[in-house]
Parts: C-alpha cells; sequence; structure tokens
C-alpha cells in the first residue's frame, strides 16, 4: 500500500525551528518528485516546497524562503523539512505529498498525502 | 506567479443537483496542467482530476474536468451525499510556485 507517514510537528514558540520527516513506502521513493503543503486553521492548501526525485533541485514558495529547508535521503525513503525562524502565520497543518508520475522536469499533481503534522508557532 | 481564483466560494445545492465549479488563472496555464482536489472535513485532500480533464484512479465518472488556458471548470454531474466538501484547484508543471486556489465549498442546501 502506497502510504507517507508525516511527524515532528509540535507547538514552537516565534523564532523557533522545527523538522518534519514524511516517510514513504509501497512505492519507488527516488523515482519521485515530493512536495510540502500546508494548510492554516480554517483555511486553504498553499505549496511550501518541492524537490526533484535524486534531490537535486529544490523549490519554495516566497513566504518560506531562506527559511525553510526541503531534503530527501532516498536510502531511507524519507522527505524532510527544516523549518527555521517560525513565525505565527507557519501555523499549519502540513502535508507532504506524492507526484502522481514520475517525469523529468515536470512536477505532477498530487495522487498521494500523508495524514498532516500540525505546527502550532505561539509563545 | 499564477493567481488561481475559484467561484462560487459557497455553492449550495441539493443532492442529485448538477454542480459547477470555476477555477480561474491569472495567466494561462500551460499544457493544461491544472488539477482538483476534493477534501472532506477533517480529511486529506484526494485527487480527483489532473490534466484539466483526467479522471484519477477510482474516481466515478459523474466528476468531470473540463477547460484550457486561463479558465477551467469541474463538473459534478448529480449529486450525491458524499460529495459536499471542499475543492480546490492547483496549477504544476515546471515552473514553480505550484499555487492553489482559495477553495469551493459545496454545501447541501
Amino acid at each position: 500500500e502506497l502510504q507517507l507517514v508525516e511527524s515532528g510537528g509540535g507547538l514552537v514558540q516565534p523564532g523557533g525551528s522545527l523538522r518534519l520527516s514524511c516517510a514513504a513506502s509501497g512505492f519507488t521513493f527516488s523515482d519521485y518528485a515530493m512536495s510540502w503543503v500546508r494548510q492554516a486553521p480554517g483555511k486553504g492548501l498553499e505549496w511550501v516546497s518541492s524537490i526533484e526525485g535524486p534531490g537535486r533541485d529544490t523549490y519554495y514558495a516566497a513566504s518560506v524562503k531562506g527559511r525553510f529547508t526541503v531534503s530527501r535521503d532516498n536510502s531511507k525513503n524519507t522527505m524532510y523539512l527544516q523549518m527555521n525562524s517560525l513565525r505565527a502565520e507557519d501555523t499549519a497543518v502540513y502535508y507532504c505529498a506524492k507526484d502522481s508520475f514520475s517525469r523529468n522536469g515536470v512536477f505532477d499533481a498530487f495522487d498521494i498525502w500523508g495524514q498532516g503534522a500540525m505546527v502550532t508557532v505561539s509563545s | 506567479e499564477i493567481v488561481l481564483t475559484q467561484s462560487p466560494g459557497t455553492l449550495s445545492l441539493s443532492p442529485g443537483e448538477r454542480a459547477t465549479l470555476s477555477c480561474r488563472a491569472s495567466q494561462s496555464v500551460s499544457s493544461s496542467y491544472l488539477a482538483w482536489y476534493q477534501q472532506k472535513r477533517g480529511q486529506v485532500p484526494r485527487l480527483l482530476i489532473y490534466g484539466a480533464s483526467i479522471r484519477a484512479t477510482g474516481i466515478p465518472d459523474r466528476f468531470s474536468g473540463s477547460g484550457s488556458g486561463t479558465d477551467f471548470t469541474l463538473t459534478i454531474s448529480r449529486l450525491e451525499p458524499e460529495d459536499f466538501a471542499v475543492y480546490h484547484c492547483q496549477q504544476y508543471g515546471t515552473s514553480p510556485p505550484f499555487s492553489f486556489g482559495q477553495g469551493t465549498k459545496l454545501e447541501i442546501k
């Protein structure tokens, strides 16, 4: 069964750091680009970051660029999101998501989503 | 950055009726890289449509997508009780950022 499981969420003070993990199973992890998408309470979905299969190329939303870093360890079938300088507006459920196809140079729609990790930034 | 605007914000219909949801892009979406997701309360988003008009695996044929360029539509031909949810459109492809619309809430009238 294709599955993504996030971990690492929690409560952190403004200016603090947190690292999320996304463990994948049921598919050849290294073949697929992966992404992070967040959803603030009662709000819509916001794309945060994407990383290509080999892990060389990464992309970020303007709202997190310079503060968040996405990475992956294909030997462990795991993607990470290092979040630094956290702000109240980063409070959200963070989902990891898998591309629906494996295509070089193209990021696809997300066919598999994790259950989400709640990140709360508050003093 | 492509901005997606969904309308209406809320759509109130009855089971059995036809639903038409709109997603308009601020600039052309290349190669129809447009997806629709369904999200029920407390649940994870589910991929319905990709490539503007291709149903994802296991999606009933009452769901259909259409459009190109800047105007896209999700149609649900006959609403079932389980279809009442929030629907999100997203553009993806070769040039990040990959934005989402703000969502349309489909509620029971």
